[in-house]
């Protein structure tokens, strides 16, 4: 069956440094690829995504590429602060299938 | 706009008993889902609704129910509760299909002891 694979499943890395999120999917038909972020106890919510049509996307310490060839697809954080600590989950087939989901330490 | 509402916040069942997890928006959404989130796990689509008296199996449809007879409301039954269904219950909203943000809501967490 589809599936969407999310590596790694911890993260821990210096305030400040970059943290990168991996996500690989299965079918080639996936035209939409979302970030969610889920605060300790929250909801997920969207902070980032990007459509088939475009490689890359930025909205300040945050971008997500997307290698479609590879059917892959990465978050990357910049300049990470404590409050980007949360688990993060991608998406793809539409949103059917999430990935298992990667908890993001920020170290002080 | 209130988004997407979740009741109860918190449950307890006994094995084998019965229960409805309630979900509205008020976004006029045509899209809604249910997902259940173990601990320290991912999100698994149970079930999903593209508009009023339409729905779709997810990935973990056993043991639940769904029905949509309004755009607003879409609620969840649990028939015969077992152990296995203890989990963080997530209901979400959507403008459209596939590729667009889902809302969510707040969460049910549900102990089935």
């Amino acid at each position: 069956g589809e599936n969407v694979e999310q590596h790694p499943s911890t993260l821990s890395v210096q305030e400040g440094d970059s943290a990168v999120i991996k996500c690989t999917y299965s079918d080639s038909a996936s035209n939409y690829f979302p970030w969610y972020k889920q605060e300790l106890g929250k909801r997920p919510q969207l902070i980032i995504d990007i459509r088939s049509n475009v490689g890359e996307k930025k909205d300040q310490r945050i971008a997500v590429t997307l290698n479609k060839t590879a059917k892959h697809f990465s978050l990357h954080i910049t300049e990470t602060q404590p409050e980007d600590s949360a688990v993060y989950f991608c998406a793809a087939i539409n949103q059917l299938i999430w990935g298992a989901g990667t908890k993001l330490i920020i170290k002080p | 706009n209130a988004g997407v509402t979740q009741t109860p916040k918190f449950r307890i069942l006994k094995i084998g008993q019965s229960m409805t997890l309630q979900c509205t928006q008020d976004m006029n959404h045509n899209y809604m889902y249910w997902y259940r989130q173990d601990p320290g796990m991912g999100l698994k689509l149970i079930y999903y609704s593209v508009g009023a008296g339409i729905t779709d199996k997810g990935e973990v449809p056993n043991g639940y129910n769904v029905s949509r007879s309004t755009t607003e409301d879409f609620p969840l039954r649990l028939e015969l509760a077992a152990p296995s269904q203890t989990s963080v219950y997530f209901c979400a909203s959507s403008y459209s299909y596939g590729s667009y943000e889902q809302y969510f809501g707040p969460g049910t967490r549900l102990t089935v002891t």
